[in-house]
């Protein structure tokens, strides 16, 4: 089955306590992307991939890092996680560069930093 | 910078009834455009996607139409049912791909 499969689902974890969430695709795409949904703020990007080893930043980077080793992989890390970061984390992807793409996101991680 | 705005924030009608939601845009250099389901605390489920040279998409009771000239798309749900009840989003991906903007969704209530 094509799917993005993210884990944890759920995380509790304090402050400074480097996390990594892990998001996978078993589908060949070239593109993944995290984003970040809050309310009242919407989804907002926060990293981005194109191919391996090729990544971007998006609307709200600053307290995340991503790597692209494989084309399969693109973890989020919060190096030194703080209470604002708490939010409901989406990890997504489609293939490359053609209008007629769709994306497919993961179920999400509920992220709470206390 | 690309700013996507859906129209109205939140909807209640009763089953049966057809009804449209409305997303606009204002940089009309557009990729694509997908409509998104999401169910509360779930992920986002593809409904449909509009490429920029196509006017409209269907599925089902699903119709989305795209007028880039104007930075609006429409997503139209004939027959409405409770099943329908969800948050749904318009995304526009920029044409120098990579990213995509949402808007902040409608969040529909369709009673029994």
């Amino acid at each position: 089955e094509a799917q993005v499969t993210q884990n944890p689902r759920y995380l509790i974890t304090v402050t400074g306590k480097k996390l990594t969430v892990t998001c996978s695709q078993n589908m060949n795409h070239e593109y993944m992307s995290w984003y970040r949904q809050d309310p009242g703020l919407g989804l907002r990007q926060i990293y981005y991939s194109m191919n391996v080893e090729v990544t971007d930043k998006g609307d709200v980077p600053e307290g995340y890092k991503v790597s692209r080793k494989e084309k399969r992989n693109f973890p989020l890390i919060l190096e030194s996680p703080s209470p604002n970061q708490t939010s409901l984390y989406f990890c997504a992807s489609s293939f490359g560069d053609h209008p007629n793409e769709k994306l497919f996101f993961g179920s999400g991680t509920q992220l709470s930093v206390l | 910078k690309q700013e996507v705005t859906q129209i109205p924030a939140a909807l209640s009608v009763p089953e049966g009834e057809n009804l449209v939601l409305n997303c606009s845009f204002t940089d009309s250099a557009i990729y694509n455009l997908q409509w998104f389901r999401q169910d509360p605390g779930k992920g986002l489920t593809s409904l449909l996607l509009i490429q920029s040279s196509q006017r409209e998409q269907t599925s089902g009771r699903l119709n989305a139409s795209l007028d880039k000239s104007s930075g609006r798309s429409t997503l139209y749900i004939a027959a409405s049912q409770p099943g329908d009840s969800a948050t749904y989003l318009c995304a526009v991906r920029n044409t120098n791909a990579g990213k995509s903007t949402f808007g902040d969704g409608t969040t529909l209530t369709v009673k029994p």
